[in-house]
């Protein structure tokens, strides 16, 4: 069965400072990754979808990789800002399911 | 504007009673799923579907019914709620599948009493 699991669960960091974010999934055998925000009392939004043949993908100040051999995502966040501050989660995608991790919960500290 | 509207956002509700949480979509979306979230267990599927009378259990189906009749409509169905069914509900969409981009409701949030 597949497991998704996120580390730190919490992060503070100062503002402006680069950070990552860690994703890990037991099993390989993937269609796409995908990277979420959620802010307290919202629905989630989409931040990056990588397809399973795909090894990167950008947007703006987002980077995220995937490496499915080694069953690993990392979502990497440049100069971060007070705005970043939000629960990021990431989700596999198999068979028409989708399977999320517990998120990790970013505070940027102004 | 392009959104997943889901209604209502708060509901408290008594065990036993029937009710329906409504989840509509504008974007001519394929894929609807219903998840539930819950503090320390994440994200959860509950049932999804691929396109109009197509529909799937997920990870979480008990104690749940759905219905795809139209494209925009996904009503996720509570036939006798009980308590352990409190949780946060998101719907979500996406155009063809689940290889393209999600687009989640604001969520439900059950209280069952």
């Amino acid at each position: 069965k597949q497991e998704v699991t996120q580390i730190p669960a919490a992060l503070s960091v100062p503002e402006g400072e680069n950070l990552v974010l860690n994703c890990s999934f037991t099993d390989s055998a993937i269609y796409n990754l995908q990277w979420f925000r959620q802010d307290p009392g919202k629905g989630l939004t989409s931040l990056l979808l990588i397809q399973s043949s795909q090894r990167e993908q950008t947007s703006g100040r987002l980077n995220a990789s995937l490496d499915k051999s080694s069953g690993r995502s990392t979502l990497y966040i440049a100069a971060s800002q007070p705005g970043d501050s939000a629960t990021y989660l990431c989700a596999v995608v198999r068979d028409d399911k989708i399977i999320f991790g517990k998120g990790t919960r970013l505070h940027i500290l102004p | 504007e392009a959104q997943v509207t889901q209604n209502p956002r708060y509901l408290i509700t008594v065990t036993g009673k029937k009710l329906t949480v409504t989840c509509s979509q504008n974007m001519n979306h394929e894929y609807m799923s219903w998840y539930r979230q819950d503090p320390g267990l994440g994200l959860r599927q509950i049932y999804y579907s691929m396109n109009v009378e197509v529909t799937d259990k997920g990870d979480v189906p008990e104690g749940y019914k759905v219905s795809r009749k139209e494209k925009r409509n996904f009503p996720l169905i509570l036939e006798s709620p009980s308590p352990n069914q409190t949780s946060l509900y998101f719907c979500a969409s996406s155009l063809r599948g689940t290889n393209t981009e999600a687009f989640f409701g604001q969520g439900t949030r059950l209280t069952v009493v």
